[in-house]
């Protein structure tokens, strides 16, 4: 069964600063989906970036990047110049191609303090 | 585009109490999801259906927990009768089918529900 794990429970940065969240997965899948997704205090869950683990690339998203490491199965999310905007939950999430069902982490507690 | 719509936001009962909640997705969007998220914790699947069919349930406690979706569009979710441990917001999200959209899926505002 896939896992995905989120190591963080809460992280709290400055306004301008950058911070990263950690998640690492286990799966004997190759081809597979991950995924980092927002859900501020309103609740919904909307999705920050997605990798496709074929791809060596790290995806980026304007201030959002992944550092994607398949052989450590990390997928850590890196945000720039973070923003009041930005505080919210930050799911990781799997989902693999065969099984077609999106298991998410624990969710770290991200806050942007002013 | 029009989001995936939940009613109702928010709903109290006492336990051994029934409660349905509803789900309308994206327009076009075959694939349905329920997930019932506890706090402090992911979302877990609950049940998902492609169009009105159902293509995995293994987590819905299905002593008390149904779902529907009659028509292949709204869907239904009902807990009867409703524990303590049912507390949770619940989630509907939707999707178009798999690979060719890279499995995105879209998440309604939720359910927040209260057993008392």
């Amino acid at each position: 069964a896939q896992t995905v794990t989120q190591s963080q429970p809460e992280m709290s940065v400055q306004e301008a600063e950058t911070v990263t969240l950690s998640c690492t997965y286990d799966t004997s899948e190759s081809n597979y989906y991950l995924f980092w997704y927002k859900q501020p205090p309103s609740r919904q869950m909307i999705l920050v970036i997605r990798q496709e683990a074929y791809k060596q690339q790290n995806a980026t998203e304007n201030r959002f990047s992944v550092n994607f490491q398949k052989a450590a199965k990390s997928f850590s999310l890196k945000i720039s110049d973070s923003q009041l905007g930005d505080t919210a939950m930050y799911f990781c999430a799997f989902i693999s191609t065969g099984a077609q069902k999106l298991v998410f982490g624990q969710g770290t507690r991200l806050t942007i303090n002013p | 585009e029009a989001g995936v719509a939940q009613s109702p936001r928010y709903k109290i009962i006492e336990k051994r109490q029934s409660v349905a909640f509803w789900c309308n997705p994206i327009s076009g969007h075959a694939t349905l999801y329920w997930y019932q998220q506890i706090l402090g914790q992911g979302p877990k699947l609950l049940i998902q259906f492609q169009n009105n069919g159902v293509v995995d349930d293994s987590q819905l406690p299905k002593d008390r927990f149904s779902a529907e979706r009659l028509k292949g569009v709204d869907s239904t979710l009902k807990i009867q009768p409703a524990k303590l441990e049912d507390s949770a917001v619940y989630l509907c999200a939707s999707s178009l089918p798999g690979l060719a959209y890279s499995y995105e899926q879209y998440f309604g505002p939720g359910t927040r529900l209260t057993v008392t």
